[in-house]
């Protein structure tokens, strides 16, 4: 089985903090994706990546950067918090046309 | 843009009955749809991948259709169970690749024993 871990279930960060979510997938996959899922919004693509050091911005980019160095690694860099930033973020890696997800992180901005 | 719409925010009923979620959307012609399933606290899980040239298909209790002149998916499960209550998600792909899925807001099921 396919297996997308996310290094923390649950963060609770203050404004203007920088914010490290890390996403490791087992599986070599190429792309990789990073979503928040809000109330009523359903999931958002923040960016995603399709090889080492290759990114793209997703539908909501603003307020984040991405890291990719090795394959199996996919980092979410919220560069300074803010609290609209509060929300599930979601990982997921790609195979054959379907996305396998991490577990999510619930992210709070005080 | 793309919208999708589920049909409803939340949708109760009676165990042994079939539950029929409903995925609507706008100003695209996808080349597949997909549902998942997402439990409380996780992430979702790919349930069923339809074409769009196929009308219908199966898997166990699940069964998708997808019709492209109505824009339009249906997603049943027959005989429900309270073990299928969860958040089901449709995505649409509106590209030629994942980067483009898009995902509708999700519909919570709850099958009541």
């Amino acid at each position: 089985d396919v297996k997308v871990t996310q290094s923390s279930r649950y963060l609770v960060k203050r404004t203007g903090e920088k914010v490290f979510l890390e996403c490791v997938q087992d599986m070599d996959h190429e792309n990789m994706f990073w979503y928040r899922q809000d109330p009523g919004l359903g999931l958002r693509l923040i960016y995603f990546s399709y090889d080492v050091k290759m990114k793209e911005k997703g539908d909501i980019p603003e307020g984040y950067s991405v890291s990719r160095e090795k394959k199996e690694r996919f980092s979410l860099i919220l560069e300074s918090a803010s609290t609209n930033q509060t929300s599930m973020y979601l990982c997921a890696s790609l195979y054959n046309e379907k996305l396998f997800f991490g577990s999510g992180t619930q992210l709070s901005v005080l | 843009s793309q919208k999708i719409e589920q049909n409803s925010e939340a949708l109760n009923i009676q165990e042994g009955k079939t539950a029929t979620l409903t995925c609507n959307y706008t100003n695209y012609s996808p080349a597949y749809l997909q549902w998942y399933r997402q439990d409380p606290g996780r992430g979702p899980v790919f349930l069923l991948l339809i074409r769009e040239n196929e009308k219908e298909k199966r898997k166990e209790r699940l069964k998708v259709t997808f019709d492209t002149t109505l824009k339009q998916s249906l997603f049943h499960i027959t005989a429900s169970q309270p073990a299928d209550s969860a958040t089901y998600l449709c995505a649409l792909d509106i590209g030629g690749s994942a980067r483009q899925l898009t995902f509708g807001s999700g519909t919570q099921l709850t099958v009541l024993p």
